[in-house]
């Protein structure tokens, strides 16, 4: 059975850093690319960064690049995403998405159940 | 960046109807139209790929159509399970961008 479970969310300051995770089993790693997408409480879908499934390539929203770093180690069948110089507005449910691909431009066929990330003084 | 448009924003509808929702790309974006349902509290699960492509074990009830840069998705016979927020998704280009979602409420 295809699955994804993410962890690390929490509570964070504005300007921390925190790690969010996501463990893949179920499915050949190395062939799907993977992404994060997040929902802000009561809001819509914002996809946030991609990483190919040998991990030599990413891409990153203009809302969160230069803040935020994607990475995925093969040999764990991890994804995880680095969050730093966090604001008021990154504050949402963090969903790691496998494509149906291993390279972009494919639909998200899998989601994880999310972590969240509340960004508050 | 590819704008993704989605109507109606929010609908009301009783089980049986037959619903559509709409999702207009600001461009040219062929085939590459995805549909996911999410349901509160859950996380989004897809249901049509490449515009009109059935994802495995989803009810054949759901159907979708378009290309270029309009598009259409289609409950046939809504079913008590179907009440849930909809979202289309472009992935032709990255970004990817997704529609601002349709909320499918019991009338």
């Amino acid at each position: 059975e295809v699955q994804l479970l993410e962890s690390g969310g929490g509570f964070v300051q504005p300007g921390g850093s925190l790690r969010v995770s996501c463990a893949a089993s179920g499915f050949t790693f190395t062939s799907s690319a993977m992404n994060w997408v997040r929902q802000a409480p009561g809001k819509g879908l914002e996809w946030v960064s991609g990483i190919t499934g040998s991990g030599t390539t990413t891409d990153y929203a203009d809302s969160v690049k230069g803040r935020f770093t994607i990475s995925r180690d093969n040999s764990k069948n991890m994804v995880y995403l680095d969050l730093s110089s966090l604001r008021a507005e990154d504050t949402a449910m963090y969903f790691c998405a496998k494509e149906g691909g291993s390279y972009f431009l494919n639909s998200f066929d899998m989601w994880g159940h999310g972590t969240m990330v509340t960004v508050s003084a | 960046d590819i704008q993704m448009t989605q109507s109606p924003s929010s609908l009301s509808a009783s089980v049986g109807d037959r619903v559509t929702i709409t999702c207009q790309a600001s461009e040219d974006i062929s085939i590459f139209l995805n549909w996911y349902q999410q349901k509160p509290g859950k996380a989004p699960k897809l249901l049509i790929f490449d515009a009109s492509s059935l994802e495995t074990g989803v009810p054949s009830r759901f159907s979708g159509s378009g290309s270029g840069t309009d598009f259409s998705f289609t409950i046939s016979r809504l079913q008590p399970e179907d009440f849930a927020t909809y979202y289309c998704h472009q992935s032709h280009n990255l970004p990817y961008t997704f529609g601002q979602g349709t909320r499918l409420e019991i009338k």
